[in-house]
């Protein structure tokens, strides 16, 4: 079964950073790209970067650059997001998804269950 | 950045109705537009990618079109589990952005 399954609650103080994790399994880690997006509550989906299947290129929303590092381990078949300097505004639901598709027409057809992070002094 | 504005923003209807979401770019994304529906409490779920195309296990009631800066969603024959918030987004060009979402409710 193709599924991406990712850590847990995490509750946090202002100016403190929070590192969710994805796994995957049930397909082959390697040759996929994966997306972080999030959601705060109530709110619309927001993107927030991007990895190659390599790793060794990302790509991130202008929102969050200098505060965001996307990074994955292929020995654990897990993809990292972690977000730096935190503020309540930084309180959501973190998704990780996979891309499908050609290169021209890439889609999110896997998504992660969701990871709770609250900013909270 | 690529602008996703979708319309309505919400809607109400009935089970057995036609429902048409529309989402436009503020520039030309060809066809590299997907559909997702998210119920309260999910993640969301993929049901088109590049504008038209049906995401493998969704219902036949859910179409979608258009290219260039325009697109549609139609789901014919509203059904009770088709009640959710509806987004498009645009994978064209990073970064990957969202339409604002449409809620579908009774």
């Amino acid at each position: 079964q193709v599924l991406l399954v990712q850590s847990g609650t995490e509750v946090k103080k202002p100016g403190a950073s929070v590192k969710v994790s994805c796994k995957a399994s049930g397909f082959t880690f390697r040759n996929f790209y994966f997306h972080w997006v999030r959601q705060a509550p109530g709110q619309g989906l927001e993107w927030m970067g991007v990895t190659n299947p390599g790793g060794g290129i990302t790509t991130y929303a202008q929102n969050f650059q200098g505060r965001i590092t996307i990074s994955r381990d292929v020995s654990t078949a897990t993809v990292f997001m972690d977000l730096s300097s935190l503020t309540s505004e930084d309180t959501a639901t973190y998704y990780c998804a996979r891309e499908y598709g050609t290169a021209w027409a890439p889609s999110l057809d896997i998504w992660g269950q969701g990871t709770l992070v609250t900013v909270s002094s | 950045d690529i602008q996703m504005t979708q319309s309505p923003s919400s809607l109400s209807a009935s089970v057995g109705d036609r429902v048409t979401i529309t989402c436009r770019a503020s520039q030309t994304i060809t066809s590299s537009l997907n559909w997702y529906q998210q119920i309260p409490g999910k993640a969301p779920k993929l049901l088109i990618y590049a504008s038209s195309i049906l995401q493998g296990g969704v219902p036949s009631r859910f179409s979608g079109s258009g290219s260039g800066t325009d697109f549609t969603l139609t789901i014919t024959s509203l059904q009770p589990e088709d009640f959710a918030t509806y987004y498009c987004q645009q994978t064209y060009r990073t970064p990957n952005t969202f339409g604002q979402g449409t809620k579908v409710e009774i």
